[in-house]
């Protein structure tokens, strides 16, 4: 597609859920990015992939976050056993060069809700 | 203190005026240097984009690095309604990118 798509835009889940959420980068795209934007603040970074490569999971906030991209292409982002503190907005982008220095193309995110 | 330090406003001025946008930084590592524009439930837009000191002109925006001081701005001329959004900026060393918390933006018509 012509841009980064994300699924599913909104997800409420209940507390202690596991959730899932999918992001297609744009085509040919090599470097895939995951973000958190809690209200009002601006994203912090959570994990980096090269390829299918994880190189940097240093931004994942407990073992009960996990990301992958298997194929190098599609990306999933798990969270299990939700909690509050979860409740945010996450965002993926993808970038065209190996490490993102050409400016990452985002996704319109998916709107966690942890109720 | 964080990374990354921009005022969050919210910021309102009237159509036609010079819009004015900053953000400091700490680390001195920071190598590039990007606004992106989000527009409300939306993702970022990356506006300008550069990795020098000096200034980078894109129509009406102009983008200004000044590494010295660990300052960049962003300016928007002849503002306009449609500009009313979320102005982040952000800062990237490695792999990583590092947001400001983004300043709102009303341009009143």
């Amino acid at each position: 597609g012509a841009g980064v798509s994300q699924s599913p835009r909104y997800k409420v889940a209940k507390r202690g859920q596991d959730v899932a959420l999918r992001c297609d980068p744009i085509s040919g795209h090599v470097s895939l990015f995951w973000y958190q934007q809690a209200l009002g603040q601006g994203p912090e970074f959570l994990t980096y992939f090269q390829n299918e490569a994880q190189l940097d999971k240093s931004g994942l906030p407990s073992d009960r976050f996990f990301a992958e991209r298997p194929e190098g292409s599609v990306s999933t982002l798990k969270i299990q056993r939700t909690q509050q503190e979860d409740s945010a907005v996450y965002l993926c982008a993808s970038s065209l060069g190996l490490s993102g220095n050409y400016g990452y193309t985002f996704g319109s995110g998916t709107r966690l809700t942890v109720v | 203190q964080k990374e990354v330090e921009q005022d969050p406003g919210p910021l309102s001025v009237p159509e036609g005026a010079i819009v004015s946008l900053n953000c400091t930084y700490s680390n001195s590592a920071f190598q590039y240097f990007m606004w992106y524009r989000q527009y409300s439930r939306k993702g970022p837009e990356l506006l300008m984009y550069t990795y020098s000191s000096g200034n980078k002109e894109d129509g009406r925006f102009t983008a200004q690095v000044d590494k010295s001081s660990k300052y960049i701005s962003l300016f928007i001329r002849d503002s306009q309604p449609s500009d009313s959004a979320t102005y982040l900026c952000a800062m990237m060393t490695g792999n990583q990118f590092y947001f400001g918390t983004g300043t709102s933006l009303t341009v009143i018509p």
